[in-house]
């Protein structure tokens, strides 16, 4: 098993640029979590998927982020346009059930 | 809302000591999970151990346990014989039954000293 990957593992983007982050989920598990990792606020959650269909959006910040789960494998998380206080590490992670999270490596976004 | 708090935001210990971080939460649910999760320089979020709240028993896993008081909402983490490679930000998460949105606390820094 290959783990939840996720690409790239860093990006540098100018500010207004579009960026996706990719994610890649474990096969077999029915649930895909998009989170933020930032000195200040800690891991948010941004939005999470069951069976493809998004369910919990709330966290996302604003208009210009989205995320899309074309299948049960892959998703990706898009940011047009990007600002700088996107930049941040953005994490992946699917889970089967309640069995606890498994986490892809991240991507380390830096707009400047 | 529910909420996980970690009180220590940096916390050492002596090589081959043992050590515990802690962690409280709020909730009116009588029905979830607890999780640590390690996170090392390397950034990758490793999980540790893991609790269900209707088990009255404390899960372990070789030097790492935990300390579960249900009634006070605290979720303690022991890490015995500490070891070099066991520094990194350890994180507390809870998880309603029935929901999968796992709410992470702030983090503890680890430190061990050689």
């Amino acid at each position: 098993d290959a783990g939840v990957i996720q690409s790239p593992r860093h990006e540098v983007t100018e500010m207004g640029q579009e960026v996706t982050l990719r994610c890649k989920l474990i096969s077999g598990h029915n649930s895909l979590f998009w989170y933020r990792q930032t000195m200040m606020r800690g891991l948010e959650l941004l939005i999470y998927f069951n069976n493809n269909v998004p369910i919990d959006d709330s966290g996302m910040p604003e208009d210009r982020f989205s995320a899309k789960m074309p299948n049960a494998s892959f998703s990706t998380l898009k940011i047009q346009p990007s600002e700088p206080r996107d930049s941040a590490v953005y994490f992946c992670a699917s889970s089967l059930w309640v069995r606890g999270y498994t986490f892809g490596s991240g991507t380390r976004l830096t707009v400047v | 809302a529910q909420t996980v708090t970690q009180s220590q935001p940096e916390m050492s210990v002596q090589e081959a000591e043992t050590v515990t971080l802690s962690c409280t939460y709020d909730t009116s649910e009588s029905d979830y999970y607890l999780f640590w999760y390690k996170q090392p320089p390397s950034r990758q979020m490793i999980l540790v151990i893991r609790q269900e709240a209707y088990k009255q028993q404390n899960a372990t896993e070789n030097r790492f346990s935990v300390n579960f008081q249900k009634a006070a909402k605290s979720f303690s983490l022991k890490i015995s014989d500490s070891q070099l490679g066991d520094a990194a930000m350890y994180f507390c998460a809870y998880l309603i039954q029935g929901a999968q949105k796992l709410v992470f606390g702030q983090g503890t820094r680890l430190t061990i000293n050689p």
